[in-house]
């Protein structure tokens, strides 16, 4: 099993509309997650982190479910502008090394 | 200003010819990491530095070398590039802290292998 797995989409949705995503991770032990959003041939630059329950700005919401070792991004209101792929990762092994999901394509469409 | 910058943004070098990228950083993080990322793939940790530290992954490939002279500079070496290792070569950075590990990313450099 990947140490962390998300559905690579792509999520096709219009504007305005809620979209979320999820990420499972198999490290049990891991404490803190991230999502990342990558535009097409960018580096990846940091969204959100999440270190307990959750987090929330302005219209993403990140949630953290430990009992089923999953994190969700929520995305309200899509723009045309969050259209990316969104990394999840989370810290392993030794000297926190991060480790990548595939990611999840987003198209928001007019 | 950028924190992580990563020389040359492109590279094109010929097949089977060495080639070295640079990654430089401002931030005075512990923690240097070089990823490989093909085109919509997950970025692929290669290796990565906690300070003097070398911590290579299992399966990154004998061809990939690196080294961090100093706390600000890390390099990443390529000894024989094949059409297969043409991908974009991403330096980050980090300082563990309690709560976690933030990355700070460069711009990537984009090698083309011919």
């Amino acid at each position: 099993r990947k140490e962390v797995e998300q559905d690579p989409g792509p999520f096709n949705v219009p504007e305005g509309a809620t979209v979320a995503f999820n990420c499972t991770y198999s490290n049990s032990a891991s404490q803190s997650f991230f999502w990342y959003r990558q535009d097409c041939r960018k580096e990846p630059k940091l969204l959100m982190s999440v270190y307990s329950s959750g987090n929330e700005d302005g219209r993403f919401t990140a949630q953290l479910n430990r009992a089923s070792q999953y994190i969700s991004l929520l995305i309200r209101d899509s723009k045309l502008s969050d259209s990316a792929t969104y990394l999840c990762v989370t810290p392993s092994g030794g000297y926190n090394k991060l480790i990548f999901g595939a990611g999840t394509r987003l198209a928001v469409h007019p | 200003d950028a924190m992580v910058i990563q020389n040359p943004r492109y590279q094109v070098t010929q097949f089977g010819k060495p080639v070295t990228l640079s990654c430089s950083q401002t931030l005075n993080h512990n923690v240097m990491y070089w990823y490989q990322q093909k085109s919509s793939q997950a970025p692929k940790l290669l290796f990565h530095y906690y300070d003097k530290d070398f911590n290579n992954e299992a399966d990154t490939p004998d061809n990939f070398q690196s080294r961090r002279p100093n706390t600000s500079f890390c390099f990443l070496d390529i000894r024989s590039p094949g059409l297969g290792d043409a991908a974009m070569y991403l330096c980050a950075t980090s300082r563990p802290t309690g709560e976690g590990t933030e990355a700070f990313f460069g711009q990537g450099t984009r090698l083309t292998v011919v």
